[in-house]
């Protein structure tokens, strides 16, 4: 089956540090990607996605993400992190022939002054 | 602009009541999309309309029943309902099904008393 995991509840990072939120991923085949954020009583914002071509993706809010095929993985990245930043972050795949978004447990993302 | 509105913001009804949930998108989307989401869980999918057409039911209780007026518009018809049903519904519309991102609307907090 394919999913997604995000082995981390939360990440704690300093203002103006570089962050990282890890997701792996298992799927057949290739996979379509995605990061989603969520800030507290609000719906979620989508940030990015891969479904082919280039390995880095960039997407809202100066947030990038790095798709690694023999690593299976698809972390978020942010080069200089920002007390906004903090939410709740989730990786999705989608799965059942491409009609279902399976989500992530979900990262909470702490930025610290 | 990339907006999915939904109404009410909130909902409290007791375990007898008939509720309706609202959703409504003007991007010319032709998938629309169910989830309930738990606190500081990720969303899992209910429904899924495609072309008007209900195209996944995640074996939801049929105490939902989600309907498709129009491309624009999707409801939720809430009815005897339980206290476990108690969570954030969101609401989100897709270019099509498949690659594309979806883009959430805030959701409804409903509290079933």
């Amino acid at each position: 089956a394919q999913s997604v995991a995000q082995p981390e509840d939360q990440v704690n990072v300093a203002e103006g540090n570089p962050l990282t939120v890890k997701c792996t991923y298992s799927v057949s085949g290739n996979p379509y990607l995605f990061w989603y954020v969520q800030y507290p009583n609000r719906g979620l914002q989508f940030l990015l996605k891969y479904i082919t071509g280039d390995n880095l993706v960039k997407g809202s809010y100066g947030f990038e993400a790095e798709f690694n095929k023999s690593q299976t993985s698809f972390h978020l990245k942010k080069p200089s992190a920002l007390v906004s930043d903090s939410a709740l972050y989730f990786c999705a795949i989608l799965t059942g022939g491409g009609n279902k978004l399976t989500f992530g447990t979900g990262t909470q993302l702490k930025v610290e002054l | 602009d990339t907006e999915v509105t939904q109404t009410p913001k909130h909902l409290v009804m007791g375990m007898t009541n008939k509720k309706s949930l609202k959703c409504e998108q003007h991007m010319g989307h032709r998938a629309m999309y169910w989830y309930k989401q738990k606190a500081k869980k990720p969303p899992e999918l209910m429904f899924v309309y495609s072309y008007e057409k209900l195209s996944i039911n995640e074996s939801v209780p049929s105490r939902f029943s989600p309907e498709c007026p129009n491309s624009s518009l999707l409801n939720l018809h809430l009815h005897a309902l339980q206290p476990e049903d108690s969570a954030l519904y969101l609401c989100a519309s897709s270019q099509r099904t498949r690659s594309y991102e979806q883009y959430f609307g805030p959701g409804t907090r409903l509290t079933v008393t």
